[in-house]
């Protein structure tokens, strides 16, 4: 079975500052893992994802990820963050045939002036 | 390429009554379609899983006699929320795949029920 723990429901940091949102799961087989971005009323897009290729995946809007399988993490991260980054984060983790996805509670980044 | 829309965006209807959502896979054939549910301030809850032509399979908990969905193609997935009450008031997501391992999301459709 899969499951996605996000810590902290509330991340808050200054503008041009880094972002940092863990991501830890669990699954029985070789996870492929997964970063939405939902705006306010909106649906989710995909920032990103790691399907057993490269540990250190780039996604949009410059952020990016890295899979460590010793400490079952996925954080992502951003160098600077930017007033239109706020928004809530969603990790996701799936078996590898893709289908049965798994979310996390979610993180709602703000970014301070 | 992967784009999903759904429609409509914002439904409001009155107690009792039926309300139709539509997802649409716009530029590919999706395989697999997925429905969603999420609360304010929470995350995505999966309601049902549907493959084009068969029946959806639905999460525990979730009454198939209630969400009705239908996949009729495979760039359509139907979801009805039959004799809807406050308490189905929700935000619904569908999302779709064209491939094993990435879902692509719709906008969601904010249903009231009043």
């Amino acid at each position: 079975a899969q499951s996605v723990t996000q810590l902290g429901s509330h991340v808050s940091v200054s503008e041009g500052a880094l972002v940092l949102l863990r991501c830890n799961y669990s699954s029985s087989v070789p996870p492929y893992l997964f970063w939405y971005v939902q705006y306010p009323n909106q649906g989710l897009q995909l920032l990103l994802k790691y399907t057993s290729a490269a540990t250190l995946v780039k996604g949009i809007n410059g952020f990016e990820a890295e899979f460590k399988k010793s400490e079952t993490s996925f954080h992502l991260t951003k160098p600077s963050a930017h007033m239109s980054d706020a928004a809530e984060y969603f990790c996701a983790v799936s078996e590898n045939t893709g289908n049965q996805f798994y979310f996390g509670t979610g993180t709602s980044l703000t970014v301070i002036p | 390429g992967a784009v999903v829309s759904q429609h409509p965006s914002w439904v409001i209807c009155k107690s009792g009554t039926s309300v139709k959502i539509e997802c649409r896979s716009l530029d590919f054939q999706a395989t697999t379609m997925f429905w969603y549910r999420q609360f304010p301030k929470q995350s995505l809850m999966l309601m049902a899983t549907s493959n084009e032509g068969s029946k959806a399979t639905y999460e525990q908990g979730v009454e198939k006699d209630k969400f009705l969905i239908n996949h009729a193609s495979l760039t359509l997935s139907t979801l009805t929320v039959t004799s809807a009450h406050p308490e189905d008031s929700s935000f619904y997501i569908c999302s779709a795949t064209k491939s094993t391992d990435t879902q692509y999301f719709g906008p969601g459709t904010r249903l009231t029920v009043l």
